[in-house]
């Protein structure tokens, strides 16, 4: 059974910041790996997706990475900002998305 | 920008009541999904359909849980008769045509359901 792991459970860091979010799994057997933004009760925001065959994607300050053989993944946030501030999941494919419970990140100004 | 609608926002219903959830996927997407995410808990998967039947489905969806495509544009999830344990959010998602597993999934904004 997929599980999916997200460290740190928080981070809080002052404007300007660059920072990483680490996300491990279990099985390599996946299609690919997304990021999602959640904004409290809101919905799910896809950030970015990348390929099992892929190791990088980049949309404008963010960077992410997949290792699929080691079962991890990593966003990078540039330059943060107080409106990053948010939940970030990150979610694996097989048939269905196997999400990680999230790391809160605060972003202060 | 084509997005996944969902209604409604937020629903309130007495245990024992029947509840369906809507979804609008997005139109030319033929590969649909319901995901729940119980407050402060992961997202979990419940249900994936396509060509007009359930192709996976999780253990939390059970015969109380039922999902239909009835007219070729909304895509339904319906809970009999609600327990309290079924409060939460409840998240609509569709993947495009080509590529179906290898492509981005697209989330509605979620329908809160609280069981009173």
């Amino acid at each position: 059974k997929q599980e999916v792991t997200q460290i740190p459970a928080a981070l809080s860091v002052p404007e300007g910041e660059n920072l990483v979010l680490n996300c491990s799994f279990t099985d390599s057997a996946i299609y690919n790996l997304q990021w999602f933004r959640q904004d409290p009760g809101k919905g799910l925001t896809s950030l970015l997706l990348i390929q099992s065959s892929q190791r990088e994607q980049t949309s404008g300050r963010l960077n992410a990475s997949l290792d699929k053989s080691s079962g991890r993944s990593t966003l990078y946030i540039a330059a943060s900002q107080p409106g990053d501030s948010a939940t970030y999941l990150c979610a694996v494919r097989d048939y269905k998305l196997t999400f990680g419970k999230g790391t809160l990140l605060t972003v202060n100004p | 920008e084509p997005e996944v609608t969902q209604t409604p926002s937020h629903q309130v219903t007495q245990m024992g009541q029947e509840v369906i959830l809507r979804c609008v996927p997005i139109s030319n997407h033929l590969y649909f999904y319901w995901y729940r995410q119980i407050l402060g808990q992961k997202v979990e998967f419940l249900v994936s359909f396509y060509n007009n039947e359930i192709s996976e489905k999780s253990e939390i969806f059970d015969d109380q849980f039922s999902v239909e495509r009835p007219d070729g544009s909304n895509f339904t999830l319906k809970i009999r008769s609600t327990k309290l344990e079924d409060s939460a959010m409840y998240f609509c998602a569709s993947n495009p045509s080509k590529g179906g597993m290898n492509t981005e999934a697209f989330f509605g904004q979620g329908t809160r359901l609280t069981v009173v």
